[in-house]
Parts: structure tokens; C-alpha cells; sequence
């Protein structure tokens, strides 16, 4: 295990369409983290997991946006009905337990045209 | 005012100097400090991790955290132009999401 992957590394989807990523986080990795980042800022934060349970969704994650863990493993995260503005790095990271390092996958650059 | 602020830069330096990126914040009970380096493109990667005031020292790197003046650095020492990059930190409760601040863009002139 190599670190966290992220899949696909590129999408580019025309407005209005749904899209998913997946994140597999580090092996035994018990918090699993999305953030979205454009340009020019740092990682903003969208959700987060603990094991298969999403503990805090953060006020920009619309309805258009949800996220699962289902066994507690990997991690996807749809968009539905998508708009321009969601273009941008979308990226995971996971960690062993709070306060521990946290590692991020390469990110999904999603481009909405 | 946002719970971290850091100079988005761009920083330019000559190859050989001594970098010192900096960040504030204004929640005191954060615990954890990290310093992550982001390449255009590509996903952030842990440079220093820390949990108390003082220094920690990683080969070029020294990271450095003043809980009393909530103020945390990153220095980095013989600077390289491979050091150029987007220099981000974080920091997090011990039981909650990490904060970044928006990353100061370093370029190191050879």
C-alpha cells in the first residue's frame, strides 16, 4: 500500500451530468477527509469519516453533493446535476485516528464545461 | 477574520537563502500543526507534523509553533528551486477536521 488513491485523476463532464470519485485511503486508515480546492486557495474542507460514519458535512456541500464509506474502506463522492462552479481539485486524505499525520491522495481535477 | 490566515505570496528567493513561511490562527485550542508542500498540480504532501509549542527540526526543514502568540513557521534552510512550490499549513483539534490556510507560492530563483 503506497498511499491514498484517488480515481480518475481527470474528469471532464458536461453541465448538468452527475460524476463520482472514489478514494481508497491508506490501509487501516480510520478517518477518511474530502476537501475542494480552486485555484489559487487552499483546501477547503467538505466532509469527513470515521470508519463507515460521516461525522461533519460543511455548509458548501450542497444536495447536489453526497458522500459514503460504506464498509469503512473506500470513499465516494457524487455530484449531481453539475454546474461550472463546481469545477476544481477535488481531494482525499486519511489518517490512522485524530491526531495523526494526514495523507492525501493526487487529487480529481474536474472540469464542468 | 478566518481561522487562518497565511500570505499568499509569491515569494521569491535566491537559490542558497533561508525561506521562513509563516501562518497565524485565532483558535487557541487548536493542537496539531502540519506544513504541507503542493507541486502545481498535484495533491498536498506532509512535510512537518506537530503537537506542542517548540521546534522540530527534518533535515532543511524546521518547523516552528508559539501557541501563545498563535503563530506558527516553516523554515527552510540551503533553499533549492526544487523547493518551489505552493507552501500550505494546517492545523485541527484533536478530534475534529483540518483547517488550512491558502498557501503561500514560493519560487526559489537559481
Amino acid at each position: 500500500d503506497t498511499g491514498v488513491s484517488q480515481n480518475p485523476r481527470h474528469k471532464i463532464t458536461k453541465r448538468g451530468q452527475n460524476v463520482t470519485f472514489r478514494c481508497d485511503p491508506i490501509s487501516e486508515h480510520n478517518r477518511l477527509y474530502w476537501y475542494r480546492q480552486t485555484l489559487g486557495q487552499g483546501p477547503e474542507f467538505l466532509t469527513y469519516f470515521q470508519n463507515e460514519a460521516q461525522l461533519e458535512k460543511s455548509r458548501l456541500l450542497s444536495d447536489r453533493f453526497s458522500a459514503e464509506r460504506p464498509k469503512g474502506s473506500f470513499s465516494t463522492l457524487e455530484i449531481q446535476r453539475t454546474e461550472q462552479g463546481d469545477s476544481a481539485m477535488y481531494l482525499c486524505a486519511s489518517r490512522v485516528w485524530d491526531g495523526t499525520e494526514a495523507f492525501f491522495g493526487q487529487g480529481t481535477r474536474l472540469t464542468v464545461v | 477574520q478566518k481561522e487562518v490566515e497565511q500570505d499568499p505570496g509569491p515569494l521569491s528567493v535566491p537559490e542558497g537563502a533561508i525561506v521562513s513561511l509563516n501562518c497565524t490562527y485565532s483558535n487557541s485550542a487548536f493542537q496539531y500543526f502540519m506544513w504541507y508542500r503542493q507541486y502545481s498540480r498535484k495533491g498536498p504532501e506532509l512535510l512537518m507534523y506537530t503537537y506542542s509549542s517548540g521546534n522540530k527540526e527534518d533535515g532543511r526543514f524546521t518547523a516552528q509553533v508559539d501557541k501563545s502568540s498563535k503563530y506558527i513557521s516553516l523554515f527552510i534552510r540551503d533553499s533549492q528551486p526544487s523547493d518551489s512550490a505552493t507552501y500550505l499549513c494546517a492545523m485541527s483539534l484533536r478530534d475534529d477536521k483540518i483547517i488550512f490556510g491558502k498557501g503561500t507560492r514560493l519560487h526559489i530563483l537559481p
